[in-house]
């Protein structure tokens, strides 16, 4: 059964603190890991890997995959309280036509 | 326009009742999909619809039913729901259902049974 796991599953840190949120996965016939961020309602989309060992970058935020480990990084540099939401990852097999998310990260920024 | 639109945002109905949420995208793409959010956790896949044909079902229970009249509508009718059905349903769409490709998702219409 294909599976996603987030770690940590709650993290509060200070603003302006570097964070770096896990998620790793067992899924058949991987195709493609996407990170979402999620506060009062929809997630909003961040970032989607495909190829090994390419940073994805947006602003503060970035990430990569390890396709031989099966994990994947999101990292948030010099936090602001506004980063505090839950953060997804979701992964797509071949064929599959759907998206198995992980638990999510509850992130805090405190002030 | 990278739009998904839900309606109504919140929903409140007894058990006898029938509704529907409507989801709307003009993005011209061509999968749509309705998600189940309860609280605290990650969003689950109900139904999928690709080229306005359904192509995933989740043994979701019959009491929701979904319909896709054309590219851009995506219903999904509710009849006889459990309190345990309440949370928050979340409409996503991309380009055509395949591989690689960026769900966006609506703002969700969160429901409450009685």
């Amino acid at each position: 059964e294909d599976k996603v796991v987030q770690s940590p599953l709650s993290l509060v840190v200070h603003e302006g603190d570097t964070v770096t949120l896990n998620c790793s996965y067992e899924v058949t016939n991987f195709r493609s890991l996407l990170w979402y961020k999620q506060e009062k309602k929809a997630p909003t989309f961040l970032f989607m890997l495909t190829s090994s060992g390419i940073e994805k970058k947006s602003g503060r935020l970035s990430s990569i995959l390890d396709k031989k480990e099966l994990f994947s990084i999101l990292n948030i540099t010099a936090t602001q309280t506004g980063d505090s939401a839950v953060y997804l990852c979701a992964v797509e097999a071949t064929g599959a036509q759907k998206l198995v998310f992980g638990q999510g990260t509850r992130l805090t920024i405190n002030p | 326009d990278t739009e998904v639109t839900q309606t109504p945002k919140h929903l409140v109905m007894g058990m006898t009742n029938k509704k529907s949420l409507k989801c709307e995208q003009h993005m011209g793409h061509r999968a749509m999909y309705w998600y189940k959010q309860k609280a605290k956790k990650p969003p689950e896949l109900m139904f999928v619809y690709s080229y306005e044909k359904l192509s995933i079902n989740e043994s979701v229970p019959s009491r929701f039913s979904p319909e896709c009249p054309n590219s851009s509508l995506l219903n999904l009718h509710l009849h006889a729901l459990q309190p345990e059905d309440s949370a928050l349903y979340l409409c996503a769409s991309s380009q055509e259902g395949g591989s690689q490709e960026t769900q966006y998702f609506g703002p969700g219409t969160r429901l409450l049974v009685l």
